[in-house]
């Protein structure tokens, strides 16, 4: 299975502080999704990086890719109490036609 | 545009019961996929569409489900009879063209089966 794997499974900080969390994967991918799910809702998404690209940004976000270490990391930087949710990474594979794979998941507290 | 939209919400039915649910992409996309969410599970795909025809049913758990997409702007997921195991989120997504883009979540129908 390719399926993207996060890690750690729960992360709590402070406000103002910046969240790390790492997603790894086992095959070759087309791209990696980021999502964020607050409780209750649906997931929504956060960041594409394609396999050719190795950093992205949006806004607060940083995601980054390592496709020779299979890995990606999204780092939220100056934290807020609004970021408690859970975040999924999720790839899909190279071959036209795939879907995506979601990971279980990461979740982020972070204490006012 | 409304995103997707989901009914119902919340469904709370008896054992042996059958469930409807239902889905409404955001226009123009054509890709649809049903997930089921629990906690034991995690995220799990069930079955998705593209231009209206099942690609990947594969996670469909077993004959007393099946999802139909009658046309490009509604599909229905429905559990015959249902079980207290089947108690779950199950949330719709759809995409534009690729089934590897970004997909866009509906609110959920959170089912309780007793």
């Amino acid at each position: 299975s390719q399926q993207g794997e996060e890690d750690p499974q729960a992360l709590s900080i402070q406000e103002g502080e910046n969240a790390t969390m790492n997603c790894s994967y086992k095959t070759s991918i087309n791209n990696l999704q980021w999502y964020r799910q607050n409780s209750g809702r649906g997931l929504v998404h956060l960041i594409l990086i394609r396999s050719n690209e190795r950093e992205k940004h949006s806004g607060r976000l940083r995601v980054t890719l390592d496709t020779s270490k299979k890995s990606s990391s999204l780092l939220i930087t100056a934290s807020r109490a609004a970021d408690t949710a859970s975040y999924f990474c999720a790839t899909a594979f190279g071959t036209s036609g795939s879907r995506l794979t979601f990971g279980e998941g990461t979740q982020l507290t972070v204490n006012p | 545009d409304a995103g997707v939209i989901q009914s119902p919400r919340h469904e709370v039915t008896e054992m042996g019961q059958e469930v409807t649910l239902r889905c409404k992409p955001i226009s123009g996309h054509n890709s649809l996929f049903w997930y089921r969410q629990t906690m034991m599970r995690g995220l799990e795909l069930l079955i998705y569409f593209n231009n209206n025809v099942p690609i990947d049913d594969s996670g469909m758990p077993e004959d007393r489900f099946s999802a139909k997409m009658p046309n490009a702007s509604f599909s229905t997921l429905k559990i015959q009879p249902s079980e207290p195991r089947d108690s779950a989120v199950y949330f719709c997504a759809s995409s534009l063209e690729d089934p590897r883009n970004e997909q866009f979540f509906g609110p959920g129908t959170r089912l309780t089966v007793l």
